[in-house]
């Protein structure tokens, strides 16, 4: 059974940094493709961004290149998201997905 | 980006109503096409991938149609636990765009 499983949110002040960290099991984790997924209060699902099985392919959402970075240790088999300069409109839930799968979710809260 | 404009935004219907969710994609994604369900405080669930199937456990009055641009999430009779946000997703590439969303309420 594919397992999933978010932590590292947190509240933070605007300019500041947090690492998500999504735990995989139930897979073989190197074969697959992964994203990052948020959700702001109230409104609708946004994609983050993702990257490909191997880690040498990542994509990001205009609204975080630059200040994201999506990463991953297939030996642990762990899936990660970098966040710096973070702003108040990246307060969210964020859940990493795979084909479907999703995790609980961590939320993320910018505010000072 | 391919923009993935979804309608109705919201609707209301009863019970054993049909109901249809239509997603237009900016241009032509074969059938990498997915949608999910969610419930307030839920995870998004998903219910029909690659366009039209079914995925395991999910029931057969959900259904979904199309390719290239057109995509329509059909269900077939309302049922009171189907109150809830439903959403498209291309996968055809990167970045992943979503629909807008649609508000079901019964």
């Amino acid at each position: 059974e594919v397992q999933l499983l978010e932590s590292g949110g947190g509240l933070v002040q605007p300019g500041g940094s947090l690492r998500l960290s999504c735990a995989a099991s139930g897979f073989t984790f190197r074969n697959y493709a992964m994203s990052w997924v948020r959700q702001a209060p109230g409104k609708g699902l946004e994609w983050v961004s993702g990257i490909t099985g191997s880690g040498d392919g990542t994509y990001y959402a205009d609204s975080v290149k630059g200040r994201f970075t999506i990463s991953r240790d297939n030996s642990k088999s762990t899936l990660y998201l970098q966040m710096n300069s973070l702003r108040a409109e990246d307060t969210a839930m964020y859940w990493c997905i795979l084909s479907g799968h999703w995790g609980q979710g961590t939320l993320v809260s910018v505010s000072s | 980006a391919i923009q993935m404009t979804q309608s109705p935004s919201s609707l209301s219907a009863s019970v054993g109503d049909r109901v249809t969710i239509t997603c237009r994609a900016s241009q032509g994604i074969r059938n990498d096409l997915g949608w999910y369900q969610q419930r307030p405080g839920k995870a998004p669930k998903l219910l029909i991938n690659a366009a039209s199937t079914l995925l395991s456990g999910v029931p057969s009055r959900f259904s979904g149609s199309g390719s290239g641009t057109d995509f329509t999430l059909t269900i077939s009779s309302l049922q009171p636990e189907d109150s809830a946000t439903y959403y498209c997703l291309q996968d055809f590439n990167y970045p992943l765009t979503f629909g807008g969303g649609t508000k079901v309420e019964i």
